[in-house]
């Protein structure tokens, strides 16, 4: 079944020390997104790839930063995580965004926990 | 810009009883809207979409939403509820040349046996 992969499912962190997420698709789309979502929130937009063009939003802070190497792979970079940083982090994918119809479908997520 | 309200962020409701979980939102352009499911420590499964067309739309497990233009809603709902249905609940808006999804607070249905 084609589908959106994150790995690890659950990660653990010191305060500072830095931590990379994965993400896989096997959809072939275009776009992948990076979402942050804390306890009993709705999910928060970090940035997106449209192909290899990076988009951030405005209010991301720098301490993350994304790569995507191909089609396939994402990874959310945190370079020095804190306290405030422990949330889920889900990936998802849509084939394009020149419609505002393109569903994202979301990975399971990665549980990051900050010590 | 683009928001959306949903009514409630707990809604308990008995196993068999109708579930109901209530989304109104707000768009200046005609809006596409989506209700996600997300269980425990899982990432959000789409459970319907409205983009154009028939107003009522059909998802998963039996759930279906209604767009009422005229009352800026997109209720969610399923006759019968299951255990099974216990999860959080996201509405979720987009429009226009927005392709990004706004979402909902979040609502929290609990079933009862």
């Amino acid at each position: 079944d084609a589908m959106v992969i994150q790995n690890p499912r659950y990660q653990v962190t010191q305060f500072g020390k830095p931590v990379t997420l994965s993400c896989s698709q096997t959809l072939n789309h275009n776009v992948m997104y990076w979402y942050q979502q804390k306890s009993s929130q709705a999910p928060k937009l970090l940035f997106h790839y449209y192909d290899k063009d990076f988009n951030n939003e405005a209010d991301t802070p720098d301490n993350f930063q994304s790569r995507r190497p191909n089609t396939s792979f994402c990874f959310l970079d945190i370079r020095s995580p804190g306290l405030g940083d422990a949330a889920m982090y889900l990936c998802a994918t849509s084939r394009d965004t020149g419609s505002s119809t393109d569903t994202q479908y979301f990975g399971p997520g990665t549980r990051l926990t900050v010590l | 810009a683009q928001s959306v309200t949903q009514l409630g962020s707990h809604v308990s409701v008995s196993e068999g009883a109708l579930v109901l979980l209530r989304c109104n939102y707000s768009s200046s352009v005609p809006p596409y809207l989506f209700w996600y499911v997300q269980y425990p420590n899982q990432g959000l499964q789409l459970l319907l979409k409205y983009t154009t067309g028939a107003t009522l739309v059909k998802g998963i497990n039996g759930f279906e939403a209604e767009f009422k233009k005229s009352e800026t809603s997109f209720h969610l709902t399923k006759p019968s509820a299951h255990m099974s249905d216990a999860a959080e609940y996201f509405c979720a808006v987009s429009g226009g040349s927005n392709y990004k999804l706004t979402f909902g607070k979040g609502t929290l249905l609990t079933v009862n046996p």
